[in-house]
């Protein structure tokens, strides 16, 4: 079973800081997904990353998707308390005919206070 | 609003009893995918269906069972429960070209055992 860490669990830090959030993985995905989550809603894509070193940037987030294809990481600059929520991570595997399956990490659970 | 429907939004039952959620998934998506979520455990694919089929399956508890029917909305039933299956749970659909998923989640329906 392929497993996916996310550091840290819990980050609370002042509008206006930057942060940066991890996910780590045992072995390889074909292509890694962040997700975010908002209270009582389901999780939104973010960016999916395919190729190792890519980098994405979706205005004042940046997506690493390491060398190996077995991490990543999510920088966050400038941080504003509309970016509060749960970050997940999500490795996906194809699985045939279209299909893919995903594994989630726990998430980390990001707090922007103003 | 991802055009992922589920309904109900909240359900409270006792142990022991049997529920159907239900989701529609966007138009034109022929896969749609269940999870759980809960506090411990984090985002857990359950099973996914396309276009009427299983195609795959995850942790999904003999307990549980899942369809989808011919105008593609799918239902998941949950029986026998147990305090430890109040949960989260989340449908998303996809119309997965490559390179990557894209999984559009609807905003689920919270499970409360007593």
């Amino acid at each position: 079973t392929q497993l996916l860490e996310q550091s840290p669990q819990f980050l609370s830090i002042q509008e206006g800081e930057n942060l940066t959030v991890y996910c780590n993985s045992s072995s390889v995905f074909s292509s890694l997904q962040w997700y975010r989550q908002e209270p009582g809603e389901g999780p939104v894509l973010l960016v999916t990353v395919v190729t190792g070193g890519e980098v994405k940037k979706l205005k004042r987030l940046t997506f690493q998707f390491g060398d190996a294809r077995k991490d990543s990481s999510l920088h966050i600059t400038a941080a504003q308390p509309g970016d509060t929520g749960l970050y997940l991570c999500a490795g996906a595997e194809y699985s045939g005919a279209g299909s893919y399956q995903l594994t989630f990490g726990k998430g980390t659970k990001l707090s922007v206070i103003p | 609003d991802s055009g992922v429907t589920q309904t109900p939004k909240h359900l409270i039952t006792a142990t022991g009893q049997r529920v159907t959620l239900r989701c529609s998934p966007r138009s034109g998506d022929l896969s749609v995918y269940w999870y759980q979520q809960s506090l411990d455990q984090g985002l857990q694919f359950l099973i996914q269906y396309y276009n009427g089929e299983e195609r795959a399956k995850g942790n999904i508890l003999e307990r549980f069972s899942a369809q989808q029917f011919p105008d593609l909305h799918s239902e998941l039933n949950l029986s026998s429960l147990e305090l430890g299956d109040s949960a989260l749970y989340f449908c998303a659909s996809s119309a997965t070209p490559p390179p990557g998923p894209k999984q559009f989640f609807g905003p689920g329906t919270r499970l409360t055992v007593l």
